[in-house]
């Protein structure tokens, strides 16, 4: 079946640092991906998402690549805040729109 | 717009007994979700619902969990009875169609229970 990998947290990093999470996937068919943030005491949402092979998906400063020769989804910042730190969740959808999730990396950015 | 509504958002219960949790998903939202997120994993899809029908269950345990969602707007979804291993935030989601990627879920705040 469908799954995701994403990499292990904490990740921790100072502030202004450069900020790589490594997605990667196995699917049937072609998923649509996402990254979904849950920021402290808050719920999930959406931070970007990618619908089809090399689609570039940003947000807020976040990027990442739809790239189906390597089957991954890796998230990167140019310069993180403390205010980025959150629980990222990589998932990727089927045609019927269901979710599966990985398992969260966590960020911590210090000042 | 408001977003999906959750209650309660905290629950603590003893093993064996019942609960039930209730979502209002955003006006106009055909599709929705109920997610079963444990500590340190991503979320789990239980149950999907189109309007009022089910379209995928596959997940959900039946023996002790049910979700219903009367009129195709609010949803509840219940566990008689608790187990340990029920311990979890359980997040509600919605969106507007389900078949159409382009239509983002929408998550509640989600009902943290901790079964003791």
């Amino acid at each position: 079946g469908d799954s995701v990998t994403q990499m292990e947290g904490p990740v921790t990093l100072s502030e202004e640092a450069f900020l790589t999470i490594n997605c990667t996937y196995t699917a049937t068919g072609y998923p649509s991906l996402f990254w979904y943030v849950q920021y402290p005491g808050e719920g999930l949402q959406l931070l970007l998402k990618a619908t089809k092979a090399d689609d570039k998906g940003s947000n807020k400063g976040f990027e990442a690549t739809y790239r189906k020769e390597t089957t991954s989804f890796h998230l990167e910042k140019g310069s993180v805040q403390v205010s980025d730190s959150a629980v990222y969740f990589c998932a990727l959808s089927d045609s019927w729109g269901k979710l599966q999730f990985g398992a969260g990396t966590q960020v911590v950015v210090t000042p | 717009e408001a977003g999906v509504a959750q209650s309660p958002r905290y629950k603590i219960i003893e093993k064996r007994q019942s609960v039930a949790f209730w979502c209002n998903p955003i006006s106009g939202h055909a599709t929705l979700y109920w997610y079963q997120q444990i500590l340190g994993q991503g979320p789990k899809l239980l149950i999907q619902f189109q309007n009022n029908g089910v379209v995928d269950d596959s997940q959900l345990p039946k023996d002790r969990f049910s979700a219903e969602r009367l009129k195709g707007v609010d949803s509840t979804l219940k566990i008689q009875p608790a187990k340990l291993e029920d311990s979890a935030v359980y997040l509600c989601a919605s969106s507007l169609a389900r078949w159409d990627t382009r239509y983002e879920q929408y998550f509640g705040p989600g009902t943290r229970l901790t079964v003791t």
